[in-house]
């Protein structure tokens, strides 16, 4: 079975610039995670998705960063502009609704 | 969610058993405890979740005491592989996992 599926894997912007990722959940998982992790703390939530809708998006800084999942199953984040702050290891998960989440490896964005 | 609380770091030699401790002592009756960890530069991982009962699959044992206000995560023979940040989260009825700092536990030859 494929795992969650993240690209790209690294990223090199520079600041104001916009950014994307594409993360592929596990297929029939209808739930969908994003996840931002900073160097040497844990992920924190920033949305998650019950099918194509965002049930959760309370963490997520809606003045630059905004999130999709057409059809229910692939998601886009987008950042835009980007700032130096958002330099961190972007993380998708999918799961079976109140089961156990799945990660993808991370996108690692890093913003000069 | 309660939150935990879990030592910065541990050491363990390869074949020993990996002991990982978690307080989380405003746990409630109806929040499980969940382990994951994490390998450097990869997602984390799922190892095993449990409510009050002890509980063990192919890859660790949990331990929950009584209370439940504290629990182990066992490695039974801890290999190089095992060296990662181990995260103990106490999670609702919610999806939501509320990671911490977790234990970066180093296993030496």
């Amino acid at each position: 079975e494929a795992g969650v599926v993240q690209s790209p894997r690294y990223k090199i912007i520079e600041k104001k610039q916009p950014v994307a990722f594409w993360c592929n959940p596990i297929s029939g998982h209808n739930t969908l995670y994003w996840y931002r992790q900073n160097l040497g703390q844990g992920p924190e939530l920033l949305i998650r998705y019950e099918n194509e809708e965002a049930v959760d998006d309370s963490q997520l800084p809606k003045d630059r960063f905004s999130a999709e999942r057409l059809k229910g199953v692939d998601s886009t984040l987008k950042i835009q502009p980007a700032e130096l702050g958002d330099s961190a290891v972007y993380l998708c998960a999918s799961s079976v609704q109140g089961y156990e989440q799945y990660f993808g490896p991370g996108t690692r964005l890093t913003v000069t | 969610d309660a939150k935990t609380t879990q030592p910065p770091s541990m050491d363990c030699a390869e074949g020993r058993a990996a002991n990982l401790p978690c307080n989380h002592s405003t746990i409630s009756g109806n929040e499980y405890v969940y382990w994951y960890r994490q390998i450097h530069s990869q997602g984390p991982q799922y190892i095993i979740h449990g409510l009050k009962n002890n509980e063990t699959n192919e890859m660790a044992s949990l331990i929950i005491t009584e209370d439940r206000k504290s629990s182990t995560l066992i490695l039974p023979h801890a290999t190089l592989r095992d060296t990662a940040v181990y995260y103990c989260i106490v999670r609702g009825n919610t999806d939501k996992l509320i990671f911490g700092t977790g234990t970066r536990l180093q296993v030496f030859p």
